[in-house]
């Protein structure tokens, strides 16, 4: 069955960076392009940064883009996201989640359970 | 960017009821890229309904999905206990966007 373990969540300070990892299986990672959705404590779903399936194209929502970095390991069934800068607005749940395609242009079918990030001095 | 705005923010239904959400779109979605999750306390979300009104893998017949160009609706045809959940719908055909959430809660 298909799998997305994530980890690496913590509490960070403020400026501070941290890496977040997502590990797969039970379906062909190649595939399929990744995203990084995050939800702050009690509100909704905001979409963070998409991977292309081989890792050649990245696009990132507007709060993230030049802190945030994604990127993937086809090798080791891994997505990663690289946070930089991180601000107390960074506080969230990060759940990464597969395409349903190989392309952009797909829903979001399998979620993993998700890390939570906590930005504070 | 494309704003999705879900209404009502929270209905109060009973159990065996008819549930109806609307996600209305600031600009038309491309191609019926929309999608419905739901997402219960403490749990990811789950994905209902893609392309506007396609099921996903494993969903029950009572969910179904409609619209197109800026007005989408989710139907839960007979509300199951756990049904109760917060559902969200999503754009996926211009960059990416969520709209606020419905809460459908217990009566």
């Amino acid at each position: 069955q298909v799998q997305l373990v994530e980890s690496g969540g913590g509490v960070v300070q403020p400026g501070k960076s941290l890496r977040l990892s997502c590990v797969v299986s039970g379906f062909t990672f190649t595939s399929h392009a990744m995203h990084w959705v995050r939800q702050a404590p009690g509100k909704g779903l905001e979409w963070v940064a998409v991977i292309s399936y081989d890792g050649s194209n990245k696009y990132y929502g507007d709060s993230v883009r030049g802190r945030f970095t994604i990127s993937r390991d086809n090798s080791k069934n891994t997505l990663y996201l690289q946070m930089n800068n991180l601000r107390s607005e960074d506080t969230a749940v990060y759940y990464c989640a597969k395409s349903g395609g190989g392309g952009y242009r797909s829903q979001f079918d399998y979620w993993g359970q998700g890390t939570l990030v906590t930005v504070s001095s | 960017e494309i704003v999705l705005t879900q209404s009502p923010g929270t209905l109060s239904l009973s159990p065996g009821e008819r549930a109806t959400l609307s996600c209305r779109a600031s600009q038309s979605v491309t191609s019926t890229y929309l999608a419905w999750y739901q997402q219960k306390p403490g749990q990811a979300p789950r994905l209902l309904i893609y392309g506007a009104s396609s099921r996903a893998t494993g969903i029950p017949d009572r969910f179904s999905g409609s619209g197109s160009g800026t007005d989408f609706t989710l139907t839960i045809r007979r509300l199951e206990p756990e049904d109760f959940a917060v559902y969200y719908c999503q754009q996926y055909g211009s960059s990416y966007t969520f709209g606020q959430g419905t809460k459908v809660e217990i009566k």
